[in-house]
């Protein structure tokens, strides 16, 4: 139980180009779900925290209007990364959870590999 | 602010021996802690986590970690590595406001990649 999609697992695209990640939780309804950004021998970094039918919540330093998270149901999240350029290129993994709470345990996704050209 | 502390990125054992990982913690407040591990190609797994319940916390696959307060530690052990166990395991703590509040985000450790010898 409690898996975790993501689709594509990777894309190629040309600068400038937006490109759209999905994030599907299979058998379970998730609360919330967490967009994560992974570099090369670097360590998860938090993007931003969804919650379904309100708005994304950013963390510092992540530009909002240039990964767009959509959350419109419980078991589906997008990020949409608008006018990407080969600096964005990086390993995109999304979670679920069924709560908010500090002992919640999060559901992680495979991972989507972004190259941008 | 929460933050965690994984001492060595990278362990090698052989197979039949003592895997040790070590994380350190620090925090303001009663910390939540998990160890996840990532297979290649693969998503993250919890392998367990700390919730404050009992100090000693036993997971999957034989892992087990111990929260040690006075050492703000939360290292991973297992008393016998297998081949299959070879993967980047990360120590991740439950991030918390000043008033106590926990939107379920974390802040994950370097990750330390564990090699197993045959």
């Amino acid at each position: 139980g409690a898996v975790v999609s993501q689709h594509p697992s990777r894309v190629i695209c040309k600068s400038g180009t937006s490109v759209k990640i999905e994030c599907r939780s299979l058998d379970f309804q998730a609360t919330t779900m967490f967009w994560y950004r992974q570099f090369p021998k670097q360590s998860l970094m938090l993007m931003a925290t969804s919650n379904e039918g309100s708005k994304a919540t950013y963390e510092q330093g992540v530009e909002k209007d240039k990964f767009l998270i959509n959350h419109a149901s419980l078991t589906l999240s997008t990020l949409t990364v608008t006018s990407a350029h080969p600096e964005d290129s990086s390993f995109y993994i999304c979670s679920a959870s069924y709560g908010r709470g500090a002992s919640d345990t999060q559901y992680f996704g495979p991972g989507t590999r972004l190259t941008v050209l | 602010a929460q933050s965690v502390t994984q001492l060595g990125s990278h362990v090698s054992v052989s197979e039949g021996a003592l895997v040790l990982l070590r994380c350190n913690y620090s925090s303001s407040v009663p910390p939540y802690l998990f160890w996840y591990v990532q297979y290649p190609n693969q998503g993250l797994q919890l392998l367990l986590k700390y919730t404050s319940a009992a100090t000693l916390v036993k997971g999957i696959n034989g892992f087990e970690a111990e929260f040690k307060k006075s050492e703000t530690s939360f290292h991973l052990t297992k008393p016998s590595a297998h081949m299959s166990d070879a993967a980047e395991y990360f120590c991740a703590v439950s991030r918390t406001n000043a008033g106590g509040t926990s939107y379920g985000k974390l802040t994950f450790g370097q990750g330390t990649i564990l090699t197993v010898h045959p």
